[in-house]
């Protein structure tokens, strides 16, 4: 299995300010045949399933905000949120779909400072 | 729009069979594009993959190795669904179980992130 290691596993950053979290697969998750990145992004609120944010390390899903971006390659990866609002308050997990068997990482809750 | 209603109960005893099903609406179990997942979450183990069933003109099912043994995912045409159905439960497999379209492109063939997700159902093995 391919590992997915998140850091931090907390954060606390004020509204209005830059979040960053990072997401690092213990092998590369690019497919150099089309240079794409088989890795996503999704928040999770309580009590609810987790919803894509970013997939292909890069692209947003259609409606998320632009003050989502993701970046990165083979196997280090970023979800920037570039000016914090009260609803960003959740959970953040990165996922690799390079590989059959499905692998998240362990999860980054972003709180308000 | 895709929808996925899941149900089932919410207590199961060790060493019985847990299990739930998914309701599609918005899209066919047995379509040339859909593939059905069971994931779970816990907080000792996080978000786990189960499994997964499509259909590309005969069934596929594909199972973690952490529950190959006793788990199966059937789907069932007659009633647009697919069911989980995990034998000889412990307490380590208490958690939220979540079913889960994936995207796919390639004519279905190339599989990709999860784009639809169930509400989530808590099940608690206990006796």
């Amino acid at each position: 299995d391919i590992v997915m290691t998140q850091s931090p596993d907390s954060l606390a950053v004020s509204l209005g300010e830059r979040a960053t979290i990072n997401c690092k697969s213990s092998q590369s998750v690019l497919d150099s045949s089309n240079n794409k990145n088989f890795l996503a992004w999704y928040q999770q609120k309580p009590g609810q399933p987790p919803k894509v944010l970013i997939y292909w390390a890069s692209t947003r899903e259609s409606g998320v905000p632009d003050r989502f971006s993701g970046s990165g390659s083979g196997t280090d990866f970023t979800l920037t949120i570039s000016s914090l609002q009260a609803e960003d308050v959740a959970v953040y997990y990165c996922q690799q779909y390079f590989i059959s068997a499905r692998t998240f990482g362990q999860g980054t809750k972003l709180e308000i400072k | 729009q895709v929808q996925l209603q899941q149900s089932g109960p919410g207590l199961v005893k060790p060493s019985q069979t847990l299990s739930l099903t998914c309701a599609i609406s918005g899209d066919s179990v047995s379509s040339n594009t859909g593939v059905w997942n069971w994931i779970r979450q816990s907080p000792s183990r996080g978000l786990e993959w189960l499994g997964r069933t499509y259909y590309r003109s005969k069934w596929y099912n594909e199972y973690a190795v952490s529950v190959n043994s006793r788990l199966t995912i059937n789907p069932d045409t007659s009633k647009n669904q697919f069911s989980l159905q995990l034998n000889s439960v412990t307490p380590e497999d208490t958690a939220v179980y979540y079913c889960a379209r994936e995207a796919t492109g390639g004519n279905g063939w190339y599989l990709f992130y999860f784009d639809y997700w169930g509400q989530g159902t808590l099940v608690t093995v206990s006796s």
